[in-house]
C-alpha cells in the first residue's frame, strides 16, 4: 500500500531564506505527484503538478523536483515571504484518474 | 474558475444524529472525493465518485455512505453520528488533464458531534 512521508512536519524560516520541504513515497510505480498548500482552516489550493514523465515543474518562486527511482519529491521555496506561511502537502496519483494519496503536510510559518 | 461549493462551513450535532455534508460543483467534472483531514493523520479518502450513481469506498467509509444523483453533487451522509466522526471534511472534484487528476477542493467543513 502507497504511503507518502512528509518532513519535516514544521518548519520556521526568517524572511528571505530559501528552503526545501521534503516528500517521500514507498511505491515508486507513481502516475504523478502533485503539491498544495493550505491556509488554516481552509481547503486546499493546487500549486504543481509532476507528471511521472517529467523531472521538475516550476511556478513563480516555487520549484517542485521529482525523482521516482528513489521515491522522492522536493519542493523548493526561493526568497520566503511571511505570505508563505501555510501547511504544504504532497500527494501521489498511483494510476490514472485514481484519488489521491496525501502525505500529513509540513507547516511552514516564516516570520518578518 | 471551477468552484466547489460546500453548503456549510461549520456543524454541531449531537450523537446519533444524521448529517448531510453536500458539495457541488459548477465545471461539470467526473470525478468527485470526499476527505477527512484530522491533526496527525492527515488528509484520508472516505469515498470517490467516478460518474452519477457510481460510488467507490476509500480508506475509511466506515460510518459514511454518499449519494450521487446529479453530476455536479456529491453528498457525504453520517447515517447515525458518532464524536469520532468530529473533524474537517473536504470534498473536491477533479478534470483529467493529460491523464492527470487535477483536483480542486472546497473549503472545507468542520463538523463537532457532541
Amino acid at each position: 500500500k502507497q504511503e507518502v512521508t512528509q518532513i519535516p512536519a514544521a518548519l520556521s524560516v526568517p524572511e528571505g531564506e530559501n528552503l526545501v520541504l521534503n516528500c517521500s513515497f514507498t511505491d515508486s510505480a507513481i502516475y504523478n505527484l502533485q503539491w498544495f498548500r493550505q491556509d488554516p482552516g481552509k481547503g486546499l489550493t493546487s500549486l504543481l503538478l509532476i507528471q511521472s514523465s517529467q523531472r521538475e515543474q516550476t511556478s513563480g518562486r516555487l520549484n517542485a523536483s521529482l525523482d521516482k527511482s528513489s521515491g522522492r519529491s522536493t519542493l523548493y521555496i526561493a526568497a520566503s515571504q511571511p505570505g508563505d506561511s501555510a501547511t504544504y502537502l504532497c500527494a501521489v496519483e498511483n494510476q490514472a484518474g485514481t484519488a489521491l494519496i496525501f502525505g500529513k503536510g509540513t507547516t511552514l510559518s516564516v516570520s518578518s | 474558475d471551477v468552484k466547489v461549493t460546500q453548503s456549510s462551513r461549520y456543524l454541531v450535532k449531537r450523537t446519533g444524529e444524521k448529517v448531510f455534508l453536500e458539495c457541488v460543483q459548477d465545471m461539470d467534472h467526473e470525478n468527485m472525493f470526499w476527505y477527512r483531514q484530522d491533526p496527525g493523520l492527515g488528509l484520508r479518502l472516505i469515498y470517490f465518485s467516478y460518474d452519477v450513481k457510481m460510488k467507490e469506498k476509500g480508506d475509511i467509509p466506515e460510518g459514511y455512505s454518499v449519494s450521487r444523483e446529479k453530476k455536479e453533487r456529491f453528498s457525504l451522509i453520517l447515517e447515525s453520528a458518532s464524536t469520532n466522526q468530529t473533524s474537517m471534511y473536504l470534498c473536491a472534484s477533479s478534470r483529467i488533464s493529460s491523464g492527470a487528476n487535477v483536483l480542486t477542493f472546497g473549503a472545507g467543513s468542520r463538523l463537532t458531534v457532541l
